[in-house]
Parts: C-alpha cells; sequence; structure tokens
C-alpha cells in the first residue's frame, strides 16, 4: 500500500534553516512526490515536484529558499532563511494506480 | 496569470445533492488534467478526483466513487462535482487543482483554488 509519513511538526528560528521529511512506503522508493504548502486559512500551494534523482520543478515564484533533495525512500524540503509567512503546514502528495495519496502533513512554526 | 474559482458550495442536509463548479481562467483549460480535493475543518488533505483533460479518464477515492461525479466542459472553461447522497463525513472543503504531469501517467496538481465549503448537517 502506497502510504507518505511524514512528522507531525518542526520548528526552527526565524532565519534559520528546516528540513522536512517524506517518506515513501516499502517499494514505492522510485516515485516522484510534490511538496505543497498551506498558510492558515488559505488554499494550498505548489512548491515542487521532486524526483527520486532529486530533480526537481519548482511552482512559479517560488522563493529559492525553498529547495528539494532524494535519497532512497525519503524526499526532502529545506526551507532556509525562513520567514514568518513560511509558517504553515506542509503535505508531501504522489499518485499511485488510480489514486492520488497525500501525506498527513508537517506543521512548521517558525520562533 | 492561472485562477481557478471553486463555487456552489453552502450547507445541506444528508442524503442530498449539491454540484460544485470551478471557473478556470489564464491557461489552456482543455489541455490540463482537473482534480477535486477536499479538506474537513482542521484535518488534513484528501483527493476526491481527476479528469483528464478530455474527460475520457477519471479515477476516485473510494469513499465517493458512486456517489460523486467529476465533469467537465472545456468550452466553458469549467471544472464540476455532482454529489449527490451526502452524508456529515463530505463536510468539508473543497478546492479544485490544475495537474499539468497526469499526460506522462503520475499526477501532481501545480495550481489550486481557494475552496468553497460544503457543510452537511440537519
Amino acid at each position: 500500500q502506497l502510504v507518505l509519513t511524514q512528522s507531525p511538526s518542526a520548528s526552527a528560528s526565524l532565519g534559520a534553516s528546516v528540513t522536512l521529511t517524506c517518506t515513501l512506503s516499502s517499494g514505492h522508493s522510485s516515485y516522484a512526490i510534490a511538496w505543497h504548502q498551506q498558510q492558515p486559512e488559505k488554499g494550498p500551494r505548489y512548491l515542487m515536484k521532486l524526483n527520486s534523482d532529486g530533480s526537481h520543478y519548482k511552482g512559479d515564484g517560488i522563493p529559492d529558499r525553498f529547495s528539494g533533495s532524494s535519497s532512497g525512500a525519503e524526499r526532502y524540503l529545506t526551507i532556509s532563511s525562513l520567514q514568518s509567512e513560511d509558517e504553515a503546514e506542509y503535505y508531501c502528495q504522489t499518485w499511485g494506480t488510480g489514486i492520488l495519496v497525500f501525506g498527513t502533513g508537517t506543521k512548521v512554526t517558525v520562533l | 496569470q492561472v485562477q481557478l474559482v471553486e463555487s456552489g458550495g453552502g450547507v445541506v442536509q444528508p442524503g442530498r445533492s449539491l454540484r460544485l463548479s470551478c471557473a478556470a481562467s489564464g491557461f489552456s483549460f482543455g489541455s490540463y488534467a482537473m482534480h477535486w480535493v477536499r479538506q474537513a475543518p482542521g484535518k488534513g488533505l484528501e483527493w476526491v478526483a481527476v479528469i483528464s483533460y478530455d474527460g475520457g479518464n477519471i479515477y476516485y477515492t473510494a469513499s465517493v466513487r458512486g456517489r460523486f461525479t467529476i465533469s467537465r466542459d472545456n468550452s466553458k472553461n469549467t471544472l464540476y462535482l455532482q454529489m449527490n447522497s451526502l452524508g456529515v463525513e463530505d463536510t468539508a472543503f473543497y478546492y479544485c487543482a490544475r495537474d499539468p504531469f497526469c499526460s506522462d501517467g503520475r499526477c501532481y496538481p501545480d495550481h489550486w483554488g481557494q475552496g468553497t465549503l460544503v457543510t452537511v448537517s440537519s
């Protein structure tokens, strides 16, 4: 079964960096994922599609502070130079056979 | 710029029906797959359905299959979600989303609307 696992929360200080992890379930380590950001009371926003080789396709206007990388079954989103507006929920997402799957989300708090 | 504007949400009694619309602009609507994704208040994102650019391929999540119907009118740049036999568990914000990647066999939405709230309550 295709499952994406995310930690429920992460935090870092203003101006620091934070790395979020999304882990693909066994047998799916070659899958690409996408990262989506959801600020409070807003609709989601696409950040990037991230392939297993680490190549990625960012959305329009996504700052360079957002970067992605991959290692095995893990997909990472690193946010550098954290800003207050980065405080949000971050969801990873992938596609299985006829089904789109979301992780449970990681809430990022900017201290 | 890409714009997706959902409408049609509201309060509906259990067992009744509702149709949501998503008006698209700023891109060639007929060239993209489109999704509906929902989010119960305070909960995470849940995918509902996807329709290919021409309507030829459609998939649903298990919990709505047989009750919900996704469709599109490319001449009107509009996506629809017909929801029948609604239950309280269908209460959520409903978002439409564009997908440029489905044509390659796997789907990853890249633009989202702001959502419309559906409340199922007696």
